[in-house]
């Protein structure tokens, strides 16, 4: 099975400061026959269900503004929140789509100083 | 716009078996690649994912979990169901039924929309 682990386990930053989430996979999720990396970020707030943000490392779901930014290749990736907002309190998980088990990472908390 | 919703026992005792429905509703035309997840989220594990049901029935597993975990459907409902024999108090946690994601005609295996998930104590 595939094993992510983000980094930190949490962070507490100013608002409008940049905030910088890591995941790392024991294995590549780099797909060669497509040129795609299959990773996806969700932002889960307290007392609600994740809602996706990211898919294919770097794509952007439907509705999710653009600071937030995916990046990232093969078994290291990065999720970017710049211009923090009150808002962005949660826990951030990365999961790998790649192959069955689909796994998750062990999730970060992001708060507001 | 896909919805999602779960349903079941809030407490199952220890060794029984848990049976939770999924109950989708706005489906798109694009039925035929409809894939439906279950996942949970216990203070142990985090996210796990559990399950996951094609709409032409191909079903697959957690490689840790699959001796006990059934995934089926009721297309007639619009419904997935999962069980999970031999339930035990480490079961405990929020259960999460959950649609793989579409981008254009390519479906994919991230998760959204997720339902609001149901709490299961096994106590």
């Amino acid at each position: 099975d595939f094993v992510l682990t983000q980094s930190p386990d949490s962070l507490a930053m100013s608002l409008g400061e940049r905030a910088t989430i890591n995941c790392k996979s024991s294995q590549t999720v780099f797909n060669g026959l497509d040129n795609k990396n299959y990773l996806a970020w969700y932002q889960q707030k307290l007392g609600q269900p994740p809602k996706l943000l990211i898919y294919w490392a770097s794509t952007r779901a439907s509705g999710v503004p653009d600071r937030i930014t995916g990046s990232g290749s093969g078994t290291d990736f990065t999720l970017t929140i710049n211009t923090l907002q009150a808002e962005d309190v949660a826990v951030y998980y990365c999961q790998q789509h790649f192959s069955t088990p689909y796994t998750f990472g062990q999730g970060t908390k992001l708060e507001i100083k | 716009q896909v919805t999602l919703k779960e349903s079941g026992p809030a407490l199952v005792r220890p060794s029984q078996t848990l049976t939770l429905t999924c109950t989708l509703s706005g489906l798109s035309p694009d039925i035929n690649k409809l894939r439906v997840s279950w996942l949970r989220q216990t203070p142990g594990k985090a996210l796990e994912w559990l399950a996951r049901i094609d709409w032409d029935d191909d079903k697959f597993y957690s490689t840790s979990l699959k001796t006990r975990l059934t995934i089926s459907k009721d297309t007639s409902k619009n419904q997935v169901i999962l069980t999970m024999t031999d339930m035990d108090p480490v079961d405990t946690g929020t259960y999460f039924c959950a649609r793989h994601g579409v981008a254009g005609a390519t479906g994919g295996n991230w998760f959204d929309p997720w339902g609001q998930g149901v709490l299961v104590t096994v106590s």
